[in-house]
């Protein structure tokens, strides 16, 4: 199947500060990618939907400056937490799908703000 | 806007048994997605149904979609260590391509 990469796998880092996750699809191109947030032992809620040259659609609730997301080439979303917040530190996971029906899931990106 | 809902939340049983989670949809899907994810791991891609009443296979699995593409089940026939992990349901609608995920079924299978 098709591999999606997300990176970093895990973060530690202050509050106030900002940090990037990457989500690459390594064998196709993926014109669309989600980004989820997932709490311990809860389901995934998705954040916002990631469409290549253009704006983030956002899910309601999910602050847009808060969660910064770009996704420059169809190769590559990024998702930045700017000023993270201890309340921010959860597991993110991005996905992306080619043709098929199945979602491809990174690995996840578990944030800690301290 | 949709909601998928997912029951039981945990179960707990004996390897050997079978175990089974439901899923149900407020609103009807265009198909529904089954997810394995183990602790610490990201979701695994485990089958899709997408026809009325369709019923699929998988070795031990048995995924049921139903008629009115409300409601969908997993069960397990004869647990094993190796199935622990939460199960998630998710569904799409018919007018987009986002995964709307059920909360999960925990499982745990004890010797």
């Amino acid at each position: 199947g098709a591999v999606v990469s997300q990176h970093p796998s895990w973060v530690i880092c202050k509050s106030g500060t900002s940090v990037k996750i990457e989500c690459r699809s390594l064998d196709f191109q993926a014109t669309t990618m989600f980004w989820y947030r997932q709490f311990p032992k809860q389901s995934l809620m998705l954040m916002a939907t990631s469409n290549e040259g253009s704006k983030a659609t956002y899910e309601q609730g999910v602050e847009k400056d808060k969660f910064l997301i770009n996704h420059a080439s169809l190769t590559l979303s990024t998702l930045t937490v700017t000023s993270a917040h201890p309340e921010d530190s959860s597991f993110y996971i991005c996905s992306a799908s080619d043709l098929s029906p199945e979602a491809f899931f990174g690995q996840g990106t578990r944030l800690t703000v301290v | 806007g949709q909601q998928v809902m997912q029951i039981p939340q945990y179960q707990h049983v004996q390897e050997g048994e079978d175990f089974t989670t439901y899923c149900n949809s407020s609103t009807t899907l265009s198909n529904i997605q089954w997810y394995k994810q183990r602790p610490g791991g990201h979701p695994v891609f485990l089958i899709q149904l997408v026809k009325s009443g369709e019923v699929k296979k998988q070795k031990r699995l048995t995924f049921q979609f139903g008629e009115a593409k409300k409601n969908s089940s997993l069960h397990i026939t004869a647990t094993q260590t190796t199935d622990v992990g939460t199960y998630f349901c998710a569904g799409n609608s018919n007018s987009g391509y986002a995964l709307n995920f059920g909360k999960g079924t925990s499982l745990l299978v004890t010797p």
